[in-house]
C-alpha cells in the first residue's frame, strides 16, 4: 500500500535557525506532492505543491520544497524560521493508484522558541 | 466570502447516538472529502464524493455515512457503530479530480463522546 513517512514527530528550533522537514513516499509512478500547515487553532492550509516541472517549488511565507524522484522525497525547507512558524506540518501525496485521493503523513510538529 | 464552512465547531455525542457534522462550500467545487485527524496519526480519508448523488468509501468508512444531495453540501453522520468517534473531523473540497487537483480544507469539527 502507498504510504507517506515524515521522519520527525516533533522538531524544536530557535528563531533564525534553518528548517528541513523530511517526507518520503512509497510509490514508483507519477505523483503530485503537497505540504499543508496547521497553525494552532486554525484550519489546514496549503503551503506549497508540486505537479511537474522545476523540482524546486516555492510556497508561501518563505517555504520551499525539493522533489527528488530518485529518493522518493519531498523535503520542506526554510532558511530562517520565525516564532510564527510554530505549527504542525503535513506532507501529502496523490498518486494514480490512490484514486485521486490524498495520502497524508502523520505530521511533524514544529516549535520555534523566541 | 468564499470558502468551506463546518459546523458545529464542537460536538458532543452520547453513547448510542448518531450525530451529523455539516460541511458546506460556496467555491463551486465538484469534489468533497471527509477526513479524520487523530493526534500523531495524520489525516485519514473517510468518504469522498466526486459528483452529486455519488460517493465512495475511503480507508476508514466503517461507522460513518454520508450523502451528497447538493453540490455545495456533504454532511457526515457518525453512527453508533463507530466505537471510537472522538477525533477532529475535516472536510475538504476541490474543483476536479484531475492531475492538478488541489484540496482545500474547512476549519474542522471536534467530536467528543460524553
Amino acid at each position: 500500500a502507498q504510504s507517506v513517512s515524515q521522519h520527525n514527530h516533533h522538531v524544536i528550533l530557535s528563531e533564525a535557525a534553518s528548517l528541513e522537514l523530511g517526507c518520503n513516499y512509497s510509490y514508483g509512478g507519477t505523483v503530485n506532492l503537497f505540504w499543508y500547515v496547521q497553525y494552532p487553532g486554525q484550519h489546514l492550509q496549503l503551503l506549497l505543491k508540486y505537479f511537474s516541472g522545476d523540482p524546486l517549488v516555492k510556497g508561501i511565507k518563505g517555504f520551499e520544497a525539493e522533489f527528488i524522484k530518485s529518493k522518493f522525497s519531498f523535503n520542506l525547507r526554510k532558511p530562517s524560521v520565525q516564532w510564527s512558524d510554530t505549527a504542525e506540518y503535513f506532507c501529502a501525496v496523490k498518486t494514480a493508484g490512490s484514486q485521486g485521493n490524498l495520502i497524508f503523513g502523520k505530521g511533524t510538529k514544529l516549535s520555534v522558541k523566541p | 466570502d468564499g470558502g468551506i464552512t463546518q459546523s458545529p465547531k464542537y460536538l458532543f455525542r452520547k453513547e448510542g447516538q448518531n450525530v451529523t457534522l455539516s460541511c458546506e462550500q460556496n467555491l463551486n467545487h465538484d469534489a468533497m472529502y471527509w477526513y479524520r485527524q487523530d493526534p500523531g496519526q495524520g489525516l485519514r480519508l473517510i468518504y469522498y464524493s466526486q459528483i452529486v448523488n455519488d460517493f465512495q468509501k475511503g480507508d476508514i468508512a466503517e461507522g460513518y455515512s454520508v450523502s451528497r444531495e447538493k453540490k455545495e453540501s456533504f454532511p457526515l453522520t457518525v453512527t453508533s457503530a463507530q466505537k471510537n468517534p472522538t477525533a477532529f473531523y475535516l472536510c475538504a473540497s476541490s474543483r476536479w479530480q484531475g492531475p492538478t487537483e488541489t484540496q482545500y480544507f474547512g476549519p474542522g469539527t471536534r467530536l467528543l463522546v460524553l
